[in-house]
């Protein structure tokens, strides 16, 4: 059974570029979250898909954007990328109701991709 | 903001010894904490984790503590080995009726020495 996967591993880009970022979860799961994490710190949440629509987001602006697809993948996309932007960014996949209720917050992360802005 | 604080933020433990990282919320309405390990160049891989009606959840050597007065919980690493050498991040999230988003603190680094 296949883990979370994304792609592309690692990505250049120059500022004022646009850059999307592909997400595979986890299979059975149906909800994908996206995290920014800088170096040497936690990451930080940037929205949530569920059933193809984004049902939270955290405090990112709207230079960042997403979509999610009928087989539950997802793409997150970044526009007029910004030095600041340069961080990991992970997918992390969850629910389809395979866990307890409480841990309906399990999420699974992806090896994330490498992002950064010249 | 930061909601949930972490400590501290670099440990280096004997062989054999115990790790002890402690984290600390402001949000009462958390009702799920988690604790991840991450490897360079790895995404983060759950380890653990508890809600707030249990004081203490033992999973193998990785031990939670819950306080849920003091709005504090740990993590404890027993006979730590080099291969926990890794950084550790405590987390934090409401179900508010949908899968919420995790809180994460900044994350300790743990070196342990053979």
């Amino acid at each position: 059974d296949a883990g979370v996967t994304q792609s592309p591993t690692h990505l250049i880009k120059t500022r004022g570029q646009q850059v999307t970022l592909r997400c595979s979860p986890k299979s059975g799961h149906d909800t994908v979250s996206w995290y920014q994490q800088a170096l040497g710190q936690g990451p930080q949440f940037i929205f949530q898909y569920y059933e193809e629509e984004e049902r939270q987001r955290g405090n990112f602006p709207d230079r960042f954007s997403g979509h999610q697809f009928p087989n539950y993948s997802s793409e997150l996309n970044v526009n007029a990328l910004l030095l600041g932007d340069s961080a990991l960014y992970l997918c992390a996949s969850s629910g389809g109701g395979q866990e307890p209720a409480w841990t309906g917050n399990k999420q699974y992360f992806g090896p994330g991709t490498r992002l950064t802005v010249t | 903001q930061q909601q949930v604080k972490q400590s501290p933020q670099s440990l280096i433990v004997q062989k054999g010894g115990i790790s002890i990282i402690n984290c600390a919320y402001e949000n009462t309405a958390f009702d799920y904490f988690p604790w991840y390990q991450q490897f360079p160049g790895k995404g983060p891989a759950l380890l653990i984790a508890i809600r707030p009606d249990v004081s203490e959840k033992k999973e193998g050597r990785f031990t939670i503590s819950f306080n849920k007065s003091a709005k504090q919980f740990s993590l404890h690493i027993m006979d730590s080995q080099p291969g926990d050498s890794a950084t550790y991040f405590c987390a934090a999230s409401y179900h508010g009726g949908s899968q919420g988003n995790l809180i994460f603190g900044k994350g300790t680094k743990l070196s342990v020495k053979p």
